[in-house]
């Protein structure tokens, strides 16, 4: 089964700095990897995906994500973090089975940007 | 353009009651996703729609739970007999279509409470 680990509960950060938000994951086959980004009482929004191609993926609201096949990981980055950036974040990946239309989520990372 | 849509952002209902929820998913997308979100969960998914069949159900936890897309646009999650454990941020979302590379948009949630 595909999966996906978020092994932060909470990332704090304080705002100028760079951030990492941390992502690993496990797939029988290529892996298709998505970040979303929940802010307090509203839906998912999309942030970046990785599908094939450059490691290197770049996405909305200056946030990029790097994929290592070696290390399976899709470590969410941003060079300069905002407090407008603090929110919940969500790695997740594309399950093949049953149709592969479905999305596995991790359980999610807190990111706090501190003045 | 608009995005995904839930009604009603929040329900609070008694154990034992039927409760409908409704999604209308963004314009001209084909398929269809509901996920349920419990507290400090990633999202789970629960049933998605190819037009207007369910093409993977295998979510749904029990057959309390119901879904429809009658006509290939809004959906209509349905709950019999609510018990407490219901009690969730049910998620809506939809794609363009159903390839690897289609990106699923969420909508705001429904917040259903059972007392």
């Amino acid at each position: 089964a595909q999966s996906v680990a978020q092994p932060e509960d909470q990332v704090n950060v304080a705002e100028g700095n760079p951030l990492t938000v941390k992502c690993t994951y496990s797939v029988s086959g290529n892996p298709y990897l998505f970040w979303y980004v929940q802010y307090p009482n509203r839906g998912l929004q999309f942030l970046l995906k990785y599908i094939t191609g450059d490691n290197l993926v770049k996405g909305s609201y200056g946030f990029e994500a790097e994929f290592n096949k070696s290390q399976t990981s899709f470590h969410l980055k941003k060079p300069s973090a905002l407090v407008s950036d603090s929110a919940l974040y969500f790695c997740a990946v594309r399950d093949l089975t049953g149709g592969g239309n479905k999305l596995t989520f991790g359980t999610g990372t807190q990111l706090k940007v501190e003045l | 353009g608009a995005g995904v849509s839930q009604t009603p952002s929040n329900k609070v209902t008694e154990k034992g009651k039927y409760v409908e929820l409704r999604c209308d998913p963004i314009s001209g997308h084909t398929a269809l996703y509901w996920y349920r979100q419990s507290l400090g969960q990633g999202p789970e998914f629960l049933i998605y729609f190819q037009g207007t069949g369910a093409a993977d159900d295998s979510g749904l936890p029990n057959d309390r739970f119901f879904a429809v897309r009658p006509e290939g646009s809004v959906s209509t999650l349905k709950i019999q007999r609510t018990e407490r454990g219901d009690s969730a941020v049910y998620l809506c979302a939809s794609s363009l279509g159903t390839g690897l590379t289609d990106t699923q948009y969420f909508g705001p949630g429904t917040r259903l409470t059972v007392l």
